[in-house]
């Protein structure tokens, strides 16, 4: 069966360093997303990426935060210069929404990245 | 703004009770779905509903869609302590390519 694949699964950082988080979205899905989720809190939206370029971001999504899909595969977040609140569990999602009505409109979650920053 | 609301936020329910969870969007949508959430875990598909009137069970659980209302339950009927987890639903807008996600039911099942 597909799945998204997140990349590392847990990824210790110094505050101030930049970090790189992966995701390969289902091969054939058209929207990508990424979320964060403070421990035990909700999940909350960051970005959604459609056609190569964002779609749409939250306010959290600023100026320290940037998405890209380098190779038609994968897909990263990156992280320029982290904070002590970065530290969150980072999932990404993909989706193949279809037209009206269609099966196809599950949205798949990665198992997450898991970064602390300290 | 897009707005998703769940209650109860928490609920504790005992072995073979039956319980609602609820969740309120703010805007028309084009789907909901249900994922389930064990501690530590990513989120697990439950349901998709993408119509008015939308009926969808699976074991214990069965998610239902009122799109007038703008209304979606998750009916969990003679509970068992493995569906102990959080449960989210998220409403999908592709206008503004968003999937918002609820606040989330913490469900604790007992003996």
């Amino acid at each position: 069966e597909p799945e998204v694949t997140q990349t590392p699964s847990h990824q210790v950082t110094q505050m101030g360093q930049e970090v790189i988080l992966r995701c390969v979205p289902i091969s054939n899905h058209l929207y990508f997303y990424w979320y964060r989720q403070i421990l035990g809190q909700k999940v909350e939206f960051l970005v959604s990426f459609y056609n190569n370029e964002i779609s749409e971001k939250s306010e959290i999504f600023d100026d320290q935060f940037s998405v890209e899909r380098p190779d038609g595969s994968n897909f990263t977040l990156k992280i320029r210069s982290t904070k002590l609140e970065d530290s969150a569990m980072y999932f990404c999602a993909s989706c193949y929404p279809g037209g009206s009505g269609s099966s196809d409109t599950e949205a798949f979650f990665g198992q997450g990245t898991r970064l602390t920053v300290v | 703004e897009l707005k998703v609301e769940q209650n109860p936020l928490f609920l504790s329910m005992q072995e073979g009770k039956n319980y609602t969870i609820y969740c309120n969007y703010s805007t028309t949508s084009d789907r909901l779905y249900w994922y389930r959430q064990d501690p530590g875990k990513s989120l697990e598909s439950l349901f998709v509903l993408l119509s008015n009137g939308a009926v969808k069970q699976e074991g214990r659980l069965m998610a239902s869609l009122d799109t007038k209302a703008r209304l979606s339950t998750l009916h969990i009927t003679a509970a068992v302590h493995d569906l102990s987890a959080t449960y989210f639903c998220a409403v999908l807008y592709l206008d503004t390519d968003k999937l918002i996600f609820g606040t989330g039911t913490r469900l604790q099942v007992f003996p």
